[in-house]
């Protein structure tokens, strides 16, 4: 059964740097047949997208966070990262990391992490 | 870059039916598949509907998906409200190089 597990710290002080992983169990973030993302949801807000890896390693980041965004991948553990630097109180949020479909469901998240809960916070 | 644009909340009674739309500002709708989430409180998201109208497995056939290419808009249509529908839905579509959600609209079923 896939399953996505997200793992990092949970506080963190102003102008460090956020380092999340998702490890993937059930599916091989090798396959090529799907991108895997970050997703965050500040409490009481919508969701927001961060960006995605390809198994090439080729990645997309959401514009306005390209500049302090990295999202690698380590496939002899088969989990990918998320490192966000700079953060700022506004950066609080639940992280997900998620599947998202290139066959079949074209383009969905159809497989989420149960999520973790980062805060930023002096 | 585009956005999607749905309604903050809508309510209705159970056993009645709702529609939440979605408004592509850019683009055209029909250019890539539009998903819908389901998300209740503390939860993480479910898909509800994939590639504009297809439902997955295990999603009872009262969820339903369109879109609309006069207006640019997707819709989720739930028909026979229930209770347990009660929760936060999300529209989500990408181009080449983004994903993007909508802003979320909260269904509550009176």
């Amino acid at each position: 059964q896939l399953q996505l597990q997200e793992s990092g710290p949970g506080l963190l002080k102003p102008s460090e740097t956020l380092s999340l992983t998702c490890n993937v169990s059930g599916d091989s973030i090798n396959s090529g047949t799907n991108y895997w993302g970050w997703i965050r949801q500040p409490p009481g807000k919508g969701l927001e997208w961060i960006g995605s890896i390809y198994s090439t390693g080729t990645t997309f980041y959401k514009s306005s966070l390209k500049s302090r965004v990295i999202i690698s991948a380590d496939t002899s553990r088969n989990e990918f990262s998320l490192r966000l630097s700079s953060v700022t109180a506004t950066d609080t949020a639940v992280y997900y990391c998620a599947r998202r479909r290139l066959t079949s469901l074209v383009g969905a998240f159809d497989i989420w992490g149960q999520g973790t809960m980062v805060t930023v916070s002096s | 870059n585009f956005m999607l644009t749905q309604p903050h909340s809508v309510s209705e009674s159970p056993g009645k039916t709702v529609t939440i739309s979605c408004t592509r500002s850019s683009g055209i709708i029909a250019s890539n598949y539009v998903q819908w989430y389901q998300q209740r409180p503390g939860r993480a998201p479910i898909i509800v509907i994939f590639e504009d109208k297809q439902r997955p497995s295990g999603v009872p056939d009262r969820f339903s998906g369109s879109i609309d290419r006069s207006s640019n808009s997707a819709s989720l249509t739930i028909s026979g409200l229930r209770t347990e529908d009660e929760a936060d839905y999300y529209c989500q579509s990408y181009d080449a190089t983004t994903v993007v959600f909508g802003g979320g609209t909260k269904l509550t079923v009176l």
